[in-house]
């Protein structure tokens, strides 16, 4: 099993519509989880934290299952420009080794 | 912009050819990352400078060959590679050992071409 795996999609999602995806992780003891954003041959750019607590940033919610181990991402209201990759990426238990799963591609059409 | 510049955007060098990667970080932060890029795979670590000091190298070949003078540049050598390295090479920053130390600040990447 891959020490962090997602879908890698894509996901066509009309605009204006809600989108949510999971990443899943194999190491229980995992520490901290993170979703990125990367741009068509751009640089990831860190989207969320993701707190036990799940958290919320505008048309974007993060979620952890510790239990079932994956955290989520959903994108409401899509935009066009949402359309990218999202990477997820866990901070292991030692707390010094990130591990980035594959991405998911989104498309936002109109 | 995200205050971490790399240096070239693009290369294309042959495989006999020598040739650098430059980072820099304006940040302040404490280390560095090298990360590899292949289509269709995650990002791959190769390389961690913490506080000046290598604390990582995974498995990396050693014709990569990384450099840190300083706390505020990183360099990769590139010497005699092979057309499976190409690929998008990040640098990436973060401050350690402080709250929320894990974030990660990329460069934009150079996209290597071997031919």
């Amino acid at each position: 099993r891959k020490e962090v795996e997602q879908d890698p999609g894509p996901f066509n999602v009309p605009e204006g519509a809600t989108v949510a995806f999971n990443c899943t992780y194999s190491n229980s003891a995992s520490q901290s989880f993170f979703w990125y954003r990367q741009d068509c041959r751009k640089e990831p750019k860190l989207l969320m934290s993701v707190y036990s607590s799940g958290n919320e940033d505008g048309r974007f919610t993060a979620q952890l299952n510790r239990a079932s181990q994956y955290i989520s991402l959903l994108i409401r209201d899509s935009k066009l420009s949402d359309s990218a990759t999202y990477l997820c990426v866990v901070l292991g238990a030692a707390g010094n080794k990130l591990t980035f799963g594959g991405g998911t591609r989104v498309l936002v059409k109109p | 912009e995200t205050g971490v510049t790399q240096t070239p955007r693009h290369l294309v060098m042959g495989m006999t050819n020598k040739k650098s990667l430059k980072c820099e970080q304006h940040l302040g932060h404490n280390a560095m990352y090298w990360y590899k890029q292949s289509a269709k795979k995650p990002l791959e670590l190769m390389f961690v400078y913490n506080f000046k000091e290598q604390t990582e190298n995974n498995s990396v070949p050693s014709r990569f060959s990384p450099e840190c003078p300083n706390s505020s540049h990183l360099f990769l050598h590139l010497h005699t590679l092979q057309p499976e390295d190409s690929a998008l090479y990040l640098c990436a920053s973060s401050q350690v050992e402080k709250a929320g130390g894990e974030k990660l600040f990329f460069g934009s990447g150079t996209q290597l071409s071997v031919l």
